[in-house]
């Protein structure tokens, strides 16, 4: 069966410390693959997405993600988290044969302590 | 980019009515999907609303109970009916992603059910 998976529910990190959020899929076909972050009462805003070519994606705010194939992976890192970047983070898998349609993990929440 | 606009951005309504929620878009876009995010929870894909036809629910959704209009190719709504308190979530418009863009999202309509 198809999944999106982010297996840390929470991450509490030090402002200034390294981020990671992790993102595994199971897919027949290498998919689309995004990240969103969404802060309290915010809608959702794309951090950055791989459709192909490099591996190594750059986005917004900082962060950049790593698409893995040999693990199925595309985690998300930020080298020095910033107090804004408490919020809700969502790792999002979408196929062409699908008509691009989203399906989203469970969400990380991170939480920046001073 | 797209712009998406979302009508009511939140409400609170009593249970066993109907809400209508309005997704205007700034261009003309070939699918509309609807997602879910249920408190605290990720998001999950009611339906895809093409122009001209009727919309495409996921599985454990219904048109009786999220009936979905698609007039022209930049408006969409999205009916919730017979409410109940279950059915209090976010509810987010989105449009297509296709290769080398993004998906963009209203900013969601908070629903309340009392």
């Amino acid at each position: 069966a198809q999944s999106v998976t982010q297996p840390d529910i929470h991450i509490t990190v030090s402002e200034g410390a390294s981020l990671e959020l992790r993102c595994n899929y199971s897919y027949g076909a290498t998919p689309y693959l995004f990240w969103y972050v969404q802060s309290p009462g915010q809608g959702l805003q794309l951090l950055l997405k791989y459709f192909s070519g490099d591996t190594l994606v750059q986005g917004i705010k900082g962060f950049e993600a790593e698409f893995k194939r040999s693990q199925s992976s595309f985690n998300l890192r930020k080298p020095s988290v910033h107090w804004s970047d408490a919020a809700e983070y969502f790792c999002a898998v979408g196929l062409a044969s699908n008509d691009y349609k989203l399906s989203f993990g469970a969400g990380t929440t991170v939480t920046v302590r001073a | 980019s797209a712009v998406i606009s979302q009508k009511p951005s939140r409400d609170i309504c009593q249970r066993g009515t109907s809400l209508t929620i309005q997704c205007q878009v700034d261009s003309q876009v070939t699918m509309m999907f609807w997602y879910r995010q249920q408190p605290g929870q990720s998001l999950t894909l009611i339906a895809t609303a093409n122009q001209g036809s009727e919309a495409t629910y996921e599985s454990g959704f219904v048109i009786d109970k999220f009936p979905i209009s698609r007039p022209n190719l930049t408006f969409s709504t999205l009916t919730v009916s017979n409410m109940s308190p279950e059915d209090s979530s976010i509810y987010l418009c989105s449009v297509e992603a296709r290769q080398n863009t993004e998906a963009f999202f209203g900013q969601g309509t908070r629903l309340t059910v009392v």
